[in-house]
């Protein structure tokens, strides 16, 4: 079945510092890929989400680049700002799994001024 | 647009007590998640509806869950008799259809705890 690993948290950084939250993936066939962000107290949101193989997502500068050859699709952000803190999570779609999301395990991000 | 609404936020309840919430997706959305997240834990689908149809109930504990969407639009999450492992929080999730590419827009949840 479709699993997505990502780097375990929770990751301490200090405003301005680079981000990357690595993911990697296992799924049938071609899945969608996407990154959600819990922010405390709230839901879900999506972040962003890439479609096919090199595709790359971006919101709020955030970025990740959909890698079919090592099927990973890492978070970047070159600047992180006490805001970012939130919970990150990895996710997929395949059409062989009814199209549900299958999520990672979520990495804690703290940002400190 | 109005999101996704659930209810109640929280519930607390004593193991073998029953309990239910409920949620009303975004207007239109034909397709309805739900999911529970264990702490500590990425969310996992319970199940998915299709209109009022059931899409996906595979990992839905059949012997003491239950769920519902008879008009295809709100739905209710039901667990009877609840567990202490069912503390969770339980989200609501709707698309507008059922495809790779369609956003799922997910409610505040509803933290339940079972003592």
């Amino acid at each position: 079945g479709d699993s997505v690993t990502q780097m375990e948290g929770p990751v301490t950084l200090s405003e301005e510092a680079f981000l990357t939250i690595n993911c990697t993936y296992t799924a049938t066939g071609y899945p969608s890929l996407f990154w959600y962000v819990q922010y405390p107290g709230e839901g879900l949101q999506l972040l962003l989400k890439a479609t096919k193989a090199d595709d790359k997502g971006s919101n709020k500068g955030f970025e990740a680049t959909y890698r079919k050859e090592t099927t990973s699709f890492h978070l970047e952000k070159g600047s992180v700002q006490v805001s970012d803190s939130a919970v990150y999570f990895c996710a997929l779609i395949s059409g062989g799994s009814n199209y549900k999301l299958t999520f990672g395990k979520g990495t804690l991000l703290t940002v400190n001024p | 647009e109005a999101g996704v609404a659930q209810s109640p936020r929280y519930k607390i309840i004593e193991k073998r007590q029953s309990v239910a919430f409920w949620c009303n997706p975004i207007s239109g959305h034909a397709t309805l998640y739900w999911y529970q997240q264990i702490l500590g834990q990425g969310p996992k689908l319970l199940i998915q509806f299709q209109n009022n149809g059931v899409v996906d109930d595979s990992q839905l504990p059949k012997d003491r869950f239950s769920a519902e969407r008879l008009k295809g639009v709100d739905s209710t999450l039901k667990i009877q008799p609840a567990k202490l492992e069912d503390s969770a929080v339980y989200l609501c999730a709707s698309s507008f259809g059922r495809t790779q590419n369609n956003e799922q827009f997910f409610g505040p949840g509803t933290r339940l705890t079972v003592l």
